[in-house]
C-alpha cells in the first residue's frame, strides 16, 4: 500500500495568512494526486486534481504542485470559509489511501 | 447537478449486520466507478471499497475483505454496502463518492461525495 504522510497535522493561522500544507507519498505517483477540504459535519469537496488542476468553482487562492512523492497544497491568503480540515488521497493504486489531514484553525 | 444521498445508517451491536445505500442522481450510473469512504471518530479518511462504472467488479480494502459487500442496482441507480460481523472499529460516518473519470479505473479522483451516514457498532 502507499503511505501518504502530510504535514503538519494542524496549523493555527489568521485571516489573509499564506498557508502550506505537504503531503509526502512512500513511493511515486507520478501525478496522481487529489486534494479535499472537509468542514466538521459536511462532506468532503474536491479543490485540486492531477496535483495541480484547480476543481471548477474552487477559489484561485488555492493551489497544488509537484510530482513524484512531494506535493503542496497553498492557500495564499486564507480566508474565514477557509477553516477546515485537509486531505491528501493518492491516485495512483489501489487501495486508495489519504493522508492523516491537516487541521487549519483560527489563531 | 449530481447529487448522492446514503442512508440506512445506524447503531448495531458487535457482529451484526447493516446495509447502506447510496441513490445517485444527475449523472450516468453506469459510466462511473462509485467508491465507499469511511471517516472514524478522531481518524483521517479510509477508503472501503470501490465498484467498477461498465461492468461494476467490486475492490475492497484489507480491513472489509470478506465481511462488506458492494454491490448496485442500476434500474434504481443506487450503490449499496452490506456490512456483516461488524466491529467496534468498523464504527464512522460512510461517504459514497462518484469517481472522476467517464468509463475511468477504480483508480481515481473523487470528484463528488455525499453527506454521509453514521454507523455506530456498539453493545
Amino acid at each position: 500500500d502507499i503511505q501518504m504522510t502530510q504535514s503538519p497535522s494542524s496549523v493555527s493561522a489568521s485571516v489573509g495568512d499564506r498557508v502550506t500544507i505537504t503531503c509526502r507519498a512512500s513511493q511515486s505517483i507520478s501525478n496522481w494526486l487529489a486534494w479535499y477540504q472537509q468542514k466538521p459535519g459536511k462532506a468532503p469537496k474536491l479543490l485540486i486534481y492531477a496535483a495541480s488542476n484547480l476543481q471548477s468553482g474552487v477559489p484561485s487562492r488555492f493551489s497544488g504542485s509537484g510530482s513524484g512523492t512531494d506535493f503542496t497544497l497553498t492557500l495564499s491568503s486564507l480566508q474565514p470559509e477557509d477553516f477546515a480540515t485537509y486531505y491528501c488521497q493518492q491516485a495512483n493504486s489501489l487501495p486508495l489511501t489519504f493522508g492523516g489531514g491537516t487541521k487549519v484553525e483560527i489563531k | 447537478e449530481v447529487q448522492l444521498l446514503e442512508s440506512g445508517g445506524g447503531l448495531v451491536q458487535p457482529g451484526g449486520s447493516l446495509r447502506l445505500s447510496c441513490a445517485a442522481s444527475g449523472f450516468t450510473f453506469t459510466n462511473y466507478a462509485m467508491s465507499w469512504v469511511r471517516l472514524a471518530p478522531g481518524k483521517g479518511l479510509e477508503w472501503v471499497s470501490a465498484v467498477t462504472g461498465v461492468d461494476g467488479r467490486p475492490y475492497y480494502a484489507d480491513s472489509v475483505e470478506g465481511r462488506f459487500t458492494i454491490s448496485r442496482d442500476i434500474s434504481k441507480n443506487t450503490l449499496y454496502l452490506q456490512m456483516n460481523s461488524l466491529r467496534t472499529d468498523d464504527t464512522a460516518v460512510y461517504y459514497c463518492a462518484k469517481h472522476w473519470t467517464i468509463f475511468g479505473a477504480v483508480t481515481d479522483t473523487l470528484e463528488y461525495w455525499g453527506q454521509g451516514a453514521l454507523v455506530t457498532v456498539s453493545s
